[in-house]
């Protein structure tokens, strides 16, 4: 059975640096064509895709963060690790983190129960 | 970006109704499109993978349609528990983006 959670701070002040990390267990990041995803939600908007890791170590990020975000894994602790710099208000979101399957699926079957951060002074 | 448009935005309806949403890209995504239903408080679910496959375990009154940029998910017999937001997702290109959600809600 795979299963996501996500960890972290609950506040953050302006421009301080976002450490979530998702411990995961069911499934391995060293399987070929596994990923690992984060996406997010503000209070009441959409969801919005901000990146990904693969099991081989390829990451994609959203451009529009591509300078503030970082993804690293660490396999044998079955841990990603969401690195976001300099966070805005704006940035105050539900964030979820979730399995991508191998194969030629680019789709997100399983979901960590999301954790709220809130960026405020 | 590809933008995913859905509509409607919200819709109502009775037990019992079959009900359509459609979700338009901006350009192809061949047919890299994915349905999720999300519940007030709840991480998405997977409904509809690679336009039109069921996930495992998600009822047969869901069905997924359409390739390149014009989508549909249909339900088609609206049961009580199906009241939640549905979003449509590209994943041909990066970044995999979503639509701005349907809201179901049952009448």
């Amino acid at each position: 059975q795979i299963t996501l959670k996500e960890a972290g701070p609950t506040l953050v002040k302006p421009t301080q640096t976002l450490t979530l990390t998702c411990t995961f267990s069911g499934f391995s990041l060293s399987t070929s064509g596994v990923g690992v995803g984060w996406i997010r939600q503000p209070p009441g908007k959409p969801l919005e895709w901000l990146g990904i890791i693969y099991w081989d170590d390829d990451k994609r990020y959203r451009p529009s963060l591509n300078s503030r975000l970082t993804l690293t894994k660490d396999t044998s602790k079955n841990q990603v690790v969401l690195t976001m710099t300099n966070m805005d208000p704006v940035d105050t979101a539900t964030y979820y983190c979730a399995h991508r399957r191998g194969g030629n699926s680019r789709d997100f079957d399983y979901w960590g129960q999301g954790t709220l951060v809130t960026v405020s002074s | 970006d590809i933008q995913m448009t859905q509509s409607p935005t919200s819709l109502s309806a009775s037990v019992g109704d079959r009900v359509t949403i459609t979700c338009r890209a901006s350009q192809s995504v061949s047919s890299y499109l994915n349905w999720y239903q999300q519940k007030p408080g709840k991480a998405p679910k997977l409904l509809i993978y690679a336009a039109s496959s069921l996930q495992s375990g998600v009822p047969s009154r869901f069905s997924g349609g359409g390739s390149g940029t014009d989508f549909i998910l249909t339900i088609s017999s609206l049961q009580p528990e199906d009241s939640a937001t549905y979003y449509c997702q590209q994943s041909y290109g990066i970044p995999y983006t979503f639509g701005q959600g349907t809201k179901v809600e049952i009448k």
